[in-house]
């Protein structure tokens, strides 16, 4: 079964805290992604890597960084975690499946910044 | 630019019946895949259908089948015998092939969120 794994399912942190999203997928996926969700506004592509050590950002990636290091293991840095960042936050990854590329995601974060 | 368009903010079923979720995109290229999820209160995105721009035929899994009108370019979702499980917020979304790094992502649209009355 295909599994991505997300650290936390809520998180509380201060304004200014450096705040570490992390996501493992066990499929031996190429893509990962991180998106926000916000009422209203739909899910947002924040940042995607196509491959260890790549990243190319989303259409919002101000205020957030990534790492990817392992194939397994995709993170969202907030550097400075600001109230404007209180999100829903989903991870998903997605492999050459020639089947749709279809992506699998984790079960989010729920991140208050207060 | 792609464009997903959910007109629906929110349906109403009874149980045992088929509900149609309605999605319309744009998009001026040729290659590209449409999706549909599934996300109950819980939080987590469900995969539930794919049906790709060049599939002759209307992508079906189990109760959900895909009504592919390329012409109009629609892609609703179709839910026969709705269960009280699918409960839910549903998204349409939509990856373009030909979009270089960016053909990775997905588009999607802002939801439906139906309800299946007992």
């Amino acid at each position: 079964d295909v599994k991505v794994t997300q650290s936390s399912r809520y998180l509380v942190k201060r304004t200014g805290e450096k705040v570490f999203l992390e996501c493992v997928q066990d499929m031996d996926h190429e893509n990962m992604f991180w998106y926000r969700q916000d009422p209203g506004l739909g899910l947002r592509l924040i940042y995607f890597s196509y491959d260890v050590k790549m990243k190319e950002k989303g259409d919002i990636p101000e205020g957030y960084s990534v790492s990817r290091e392992k194939k397994e293991r995709f993170s969202l840095i907030l550097e400075s975690a600001s109230t404007n960042q209180t999100s829903m936050y989903l991870c998903a990854s997605s492999g050459f499946t020639g089947a749709g590329d279809i992506q699998y995601f984790g079960a989010g974060t729920r991140l208050s910044v207060l | 630019a792609q464009k997903i368009t959910q007109t629906q903010p929110g349906m109403f079923v009874q149980e045992k019946e088929a509900v149609t979720l309605d999605c319309t995109y744009d998009t001026s290229d040729p290659s590209y895949g449409l999706f549909w999820y599934k996300q109950p209160s819980s939080g987590e995105m469900i995969f539930l259908i794919y049906q790709g721009s060049y599939d002759q035929q209307n992508a079906t899994e189990g109760r959900y089948s895909l009504n592919f009108q390329k012409a109009r370019k629609s892609a609703n979702l179709v839910i026969s015998a709705s269960q009280l499980g699918d409960s839910a917020m549903y998204f349409c979304a939509m990856r373009d092939d030909n979009s270089g790094a960016g053909s990775y992502q997905l588009t999607f649209g802002k939801g439906t969120k139906l309800s299946v009355i007992p």
